[in-house]
């Protein structure tokens, strides 16, 4: 079973950030949460990942609270092109040492002109 | 990054029959996936192919159903056997090497009548 918990639907205005939320409560202290994107009809596409500390990248930021409960995927500047599924992901190790990811239902992100 | 192809891009098949789905890589990977994504739906791990060896299957999927190959580092294949409706989805193959992030193919589109 997926391991993160996110909202079904967020609208954002273009130009402005988009904040996607992200629960993962029950996150291992080795577990990696990791966010990927899937635009209509493509496969995912990898966005960015952390472990603890706050990242950032060409894409996007991803703030990871003190705790590592939940975090948050920033866009900084929405446009059409970002309208898709966002997936959070917490990667698993099982016991054959396989990471694998599992993806759960995700944020379906609309962003309007 | 790796570039990953699959083939078909998408087939319409008869019920009953069966259908080898192949993934190339255009570079040596340590791990390949095979995801199943059905019509309005997340994706949903089937099993990880390993080289030189049998396919790890997740819960829910078995080897007679879902036969994987993997003859090598850049290559492997995927049966989808005595196939019905319910079996119409996207199949993606998936890579990764190492602890890293994780490469997505443009799928395959199946369609079972």
């Amino acid at each position: 079973d997926a391991k993160t918990t996110q909202p079904p639907s967020m609208d954002c205005a273009e130009g402005r950030a988009a904040n996607l939320p992200c629960n993962h409560s029950t996150i291992s202290g080795n577990e990696y949460v990791y966010w990927y994107r899937q635009i209509h009809s493509q496969g995912p596409q990898y966005i960015i990942h952390g472990l603890k500390n706050n990242e950032t990248n060409e894409m996007a930021s991803l703030i990871i609270t003190e705790d590592r409960k939940s975090s948050t995927l920033i866009l900084p500047h929405a446009t059409l092109r970002d309208t898709a599924v966002y997936y959070c992901i917490v990667r698993t190790a099982t016991s054959y040492n396989t990471d694998k990811l599992i993806f759960g239902t995700g944020t379906r992100l609309q962003v309007f002109p | 990054s790796a570039v990953i192809s699959q083939k078909p891009s998408r087939d319409i098949c008869q019920r009953g029959t069966s259908l080898t789905i192949q993934c190339q890589v255009d570079s040596q990977v340590t791990m390949m996936f095979w995801y199943r994504q059905q019509p309005g739906q997340s994706l949903t791990l089937i099993a990880t192919a390993n080289q030189g060896s049998e396919a790890t299957y997740e819960s829910g999927f078995v080897i007679d159903k879902f036969p994987i190959s993997r003859p090598n580092l850049t290559f492997s294949t995927l049966t989808v056997s005595n196939m019905s409706p319910e079996d119409s989805s996207i199949y993606l193959c998936s890579v990764a090497q190492g602890y890293n992030e994780q490469f997505f193919g443009p799928g395959t589109r199946l369609t079972v009548l």
